[in-house]
């Protein structure tokens, strides 16, 4: 069965640095793009970068270039959304993804995580 | 960047209803459209894929159509489990997907 499964709750202070992950189970980690979107209380999904595991080729939205850091270890399976100076603006619900390139979606999410900033 | 609009933004409807929703892309896709369906403090769920095609354990009472511009997906007969939120997405160029702003299906 395949699974994403995400770092829980966190909850920061604006200008302190976060690192989430996302762990893959049941298929093969290297072989599938793994992806992050971001999901604004009451609002709706953005998509924000991609990962390659297999070569870590790394591809991001221009909305989030610059603001995120996308990265990988296939030894154990694991993606991460990383930030170095939180905002405000950064609180929201963050999903990883899996991308099936034969059909172009996601065909797997993870059970996401919150990410809260507040002073 | 291809944008995606959904109408309606929400609508209300009852059990056993025909329910109709629609997706606009700024410029040809192709059949590159997916369809995810969203239940509060849920992640996310693929429904369809390639505009029309049902992704594995989904109801038949789900289907999508279109190509190119305009898509739509309609559930034929509402059950109370569906109730939720509906994206779609646009797929026309990796990886610059972009998804719709969303549909709320409310009960009536």
């Amino acid at each position: 069965e395949v699974q994403l499964v995400q770092s829980g709750a966190e909850v920061k202070k604006p200008g302190e640095s976060l690192k989430i992950s996302c762990k893959g189970s049941g298929y093969s980690f290297t072989s599938y793009w793994i992806g992050w979107v971001r999901q604004m209380p009451g609002k709706g999904l953005e998509w924000m970068g991609i990962i390659y595991p297999g070569d870590s080729d790394t591809r991001y939205s221009p909305s989030f270039q610059g603001q995120v850091t996308i990265s990988a270890d296939k030894s154990i399976s694991t993606a991460y959304l990383q930030w170095s100076s939180l905002k405000a603006s950064d609180t929201a619900m963050y999903y990883c993804v899996r991308h099936s390139s034969q059909h172009r979606v996601f065909d797997y999410w993870g059970q996401g995580t919150l990410v809260t900033v507040s002073s | 960047d291809i944008q995606m609009t959904q109408s309606p933004s929400s609508v209300s409807a009852s059990v056993g209803d025909r329910v109709t929703i629609t997706c606009r892309a700024s410029q040809g896709i192709s059949s590159w459209l997916a369809w995810y369906q969203q239940k509060p403090g849920k992640a996310p769920k693929l429904l369809i894929y390639a505009a029309s095609s049902l992704q594995s354990g989904v109801p038949s009472r789900f289907s999508g159509s279109g190509s190119g511009t305009d898509f739509t997906l309609t559930i034929s007969s509402l059950q109370p489990e569906d109730f939720a939120t509906y994206y779609c997405q646009q797929a026309n160029s990796f990886p610059a997907y972009t998804f719709g702003q969303g549909t709320k299906l409310e009960i009536k």
